[in-house]
């Protein structure tokens, strides 16, 4: 069964701090998503993964994907409160379908 | 913009009372999934689908049923709605491919049963 990790899965950091959130799963898989919710809101999509090796950056969110490890980090860059949010990892394990983590809650605060 | 679209943001029913909520997605989409999400315990896979009149049970389909009758539309049913089903439920499509691009939720539909 495949098994995904989070952490931490709360974060509390000042604004203009750098951070990185660690998503570990337990099976091979080259597949990954990284997802944030906004309180009350549903999930959007922020990544995707899709190989070795693969990084994709937006704004000062960067995610990495280490297949061969079974790892993703998402690291956060100069912080500010708009990205306060809780960030998600899904893990892509049979044509379509995703395990989720449990996820990260961020808050920055001034 | 491609958009998966559940029926109610609101909703509060009668304990007892035979629960339907909606959700449609406009992408073509093979698989479609219903979660449930409760402070403290993540997103929990009640059940999904891999294409039409299919339909596969997640980790707490208790309690609940599904329909696909149609490609675009997956509907969860709330047999006799209990207060413990109190939740956030949440709608998800993707494609059945390898190297998939991940779900697209829907807004979520906050049930309270009273």
């Amino acid at each position: 069964e495949l098994k995904v990790e989070q952490n931490p899965l709360f974060l509390s950091m000042q604004e203009g701090k750098n951070y990185t959130i660690y998503c570990n799963y337990s099976t091979t898989s080259d597949r990954l998503y990284w997802y944030r919710q906004d309180p009350g809101k549903s999930l959007e999509s922020l990544f995707v993964l899709l190989s070795n090796g693969a990084v994709k950056q937006e704004g000062r969110l960067m995610a990495s994907l280490d297949t061969k490890a079974r790892l993703s980090t998402l690291h956060i860059t100069a912080a500010v409160h708009d990205l306060s949010a809780t960030y998600f990892c899904a893990v892509d394990t049979n044509a379509g379908k995703s395990t989720f983590g449990d996820g990260t809650t961020l808050t920055v605060k001034p | 913009d491609v958009k998966v679209t559940q029926s109610s943001r609101y909703l509060v029913k009668r304990t007892g009372e035979k629960v339907f909520l909606e959700c449609v997605q406009d992408m073509d989409h093979e698989n479609m999934f219903w979660y449930r999400q409760d402070p403290g315990l993540g997103l929990r896979l009640i059940y999904f689908s891999y294409d039409v009149k299919m339909k596969e049970k997640g980790d707490i389909p208790e309690g609940y049923s599904v329909s696909r009758e149609k490609k675009e539309r997956f509907s969860l049913i709330l047999e006799s709605a209990s207060t413990n089903q109190t939740s956030m439920y949440l709608c998800a499509s993707s494609l059945a491919v390898v190297g998939g691009h991940g779900y697209t939720f829907g807004s979520g539909t906050r049930l309270t049963v009273v």
